[in-house]
């Protein structure tokens, strides 16, 4: 069993739907980190999180200590959010563990 | 830019000759890795360094080296490349309170 599993793998949306991702995880944590990666493209850091909740623009990011769980949460989602969205979660150690990414494709 | 710098981009090796994949940032930051993306998988780390002069393994370092003389720069060296070592790398580096910072990637193919 993966030490991080993302669901869903893959995601359809309509332009301007809510989207949720959802990543559990299996052990301790110092942070967990949304990463976006688009087609071909590089990876940009999106959150660090170590308790509670973080927004940026429509991006939201929750985490549940207790419950070993995060979502990641679009609002008013545009063809342009269209990645590959990746969590991953980081040990005391600084070294990160990462799921195997959901594939979001927002259609106009 | 601030950033992390890798390169070269693209490169294709032949079985058996060795290369350095080059990384740079000018952040100051103590700790950088360096991973490698396959189909199907998530990103796994090959080795890290959370210092000038410090390194130590991840999860997949046979057929890699690196070394970290500066605090800047951390390349990672292929020995005797092989098939399996197709794949896209990234370099990151992390100041910690900070989150990571990627580089752009490097698409080696070995044939």
């Amino acid at each position: 069993k993966n030490e991080v599993e993302q669901s869903p793998q893959n995601l359809t949306a309509q332009e301007g739907e809510f989207i949720t991702i959802n990543c559990s995880y299996s052990v301790g944590i110092s942070a967990l980190h949304w990463l976006q990666q688009h087609p071909g493209g590089g990876i940009v850091s999106l959150f660090m999180l170590s308790s509670g909740k973080k927004k940026h623009g429509r991006l939201i990011a929750t985490i549940n200590i207790q419950e070993k769980h995060s979502s990641l949460h679009i609002t008013a989602s545009h063809p342009r959010d269209s990645a590959v969205y990746i969590c991953a979660v980081e040990g005391a150690t600084n070294k990160l563990i990462f799921g195997t990414g959901t594939l979001l494709a927002v259609q106009p | 830019n601030a950033g992390v710098t890798q390169t070269p981009k693209f490169q294709v090796l032949k079985t058996g000759q060795s290369m350095t994949l080059q990384c740079a940032q000018d952040m100051n930051h103590e700790y950088m890795s360096w991973y490698r993306q396959d189909p199907g998988m998530g990103l796994r780390l090959i080795h890290y360094s959370v210092g000038a002069g410090i390194t130590d393994q991840g999860e997949v370092p046979n057929g890699y080296n690196v070394s970290r003389s500066t605090t800047e720069d951390f390349p990672l060296r292929l020995l005797s490349a092989a098939p399996s070592q197709t794949s896209v790398y990234f370099c990151a580096s992390s100041s910690g309170a900070g989150g990571y910072t990627f580089g752009s990637g490097t698409r080696l193919t070995v044939v």
